[in-house]
């Protein structure tokens, strides 16, 4: 099946050592996102690719970094994380974010990866 | 920019009982998206929405896009213990440069007892 997977699917770590996420995708999909999500709320976008084209968040610390070497997949990497970046943090994908056929925009998410930071 | 007020925020019900929960925003969207999310796990797909005034089955859970395109229902009837979870309603920004970028309700939590 058709799916977006991510590891680690916990990752502890301690505080201001640097940590990468991973994200795949057998969708082939042209756009990948990065999510936070903290307890109890929305997820809140960080940043996505279209194909390799990187659009940050305005609001997204400097802290968060991402790479897509290639179509399938994207690497989420914290740079030195804090207490406050301990959160679930979702991938997902879409096949295209400007379309005139809606259904291109739908996202489908991953699993997601638990960070613990220590 | 767009906002979802998604209510009720939690619901307590019994095993059997129907569901409903609803979406709306002050802006246009031209799309519905319905979330399910289990704990400690990404947010699922329920059900697509893609043009106004459609209503969607998907087993037991129904949704439509309003025909005003500013606002949504999901329904859940004879609910299970495994309905339990976080339902989001979400919608790709319909322009300028979020175009894509999806906003989320807050969530309606819900618990089924048995």
């Amino acid at each position: 099946d058709a799916m977006v997977i991510q590891n680690p699917r916990y990752q502890v770590t301690q505080f201001g050592k640097p940590v990468t996420l991973s994200c795949s995708q057998t969708l082939n999909h042209n756009v990948m996102y990065w999510y936070q999500q903290k307890s109890s709320q929305a997820p809140k976008l960080l940043f996505h690719y279209y194909d390799k084209d990187f659009n940050n968040e305005a609001d997204t610390p400097d802290n968060f970094q991402s790479r897509r070497p290639n179509t399938s997949f994207c690497f989420l990497d914290i740079r030195s994380p804090g207490l406050g970046d301990a959160a679930m943090y979702l991938c997902a994908t879409s096949r295209d974010t400007h379309s005139n056929t809606p259904k291109g925009e739908t996202q489908y998410f991953g699993p997601g990866t638990r960070l613990l930071v220590l | 920019g767009q906002q979802l007020n998604q209510s009720p925020q939690s619901m307590f019900i019994q095993e059997g009982e129907d569901v409903s929960m609803n979406c709306t925003s002050s802006s246009i969207f031209n799309t519905w998206l319905w979330y399910k999310q289990d704990p400690g796990e990404g947010p699922v797909l329920l059900i697509a929405l893609y043009k106004a005034g459609e209503l969607t089955s998907n087993g037991r859970l129904t949704a439509q896009f309003g025909i005003t395109r500013k606002d949504s229902f999901l329904n859940i009837s004879a609910s299970i213990p495994s309905d339990v979870g976080i339902y989001f309603c979400a919608g790709p920004s319909a322009g300028g440069t979020s175009y894509g970028k999806l906003t989320f309700g807050q969530g309606t939590i819900l618990t089924v007892h048995p």
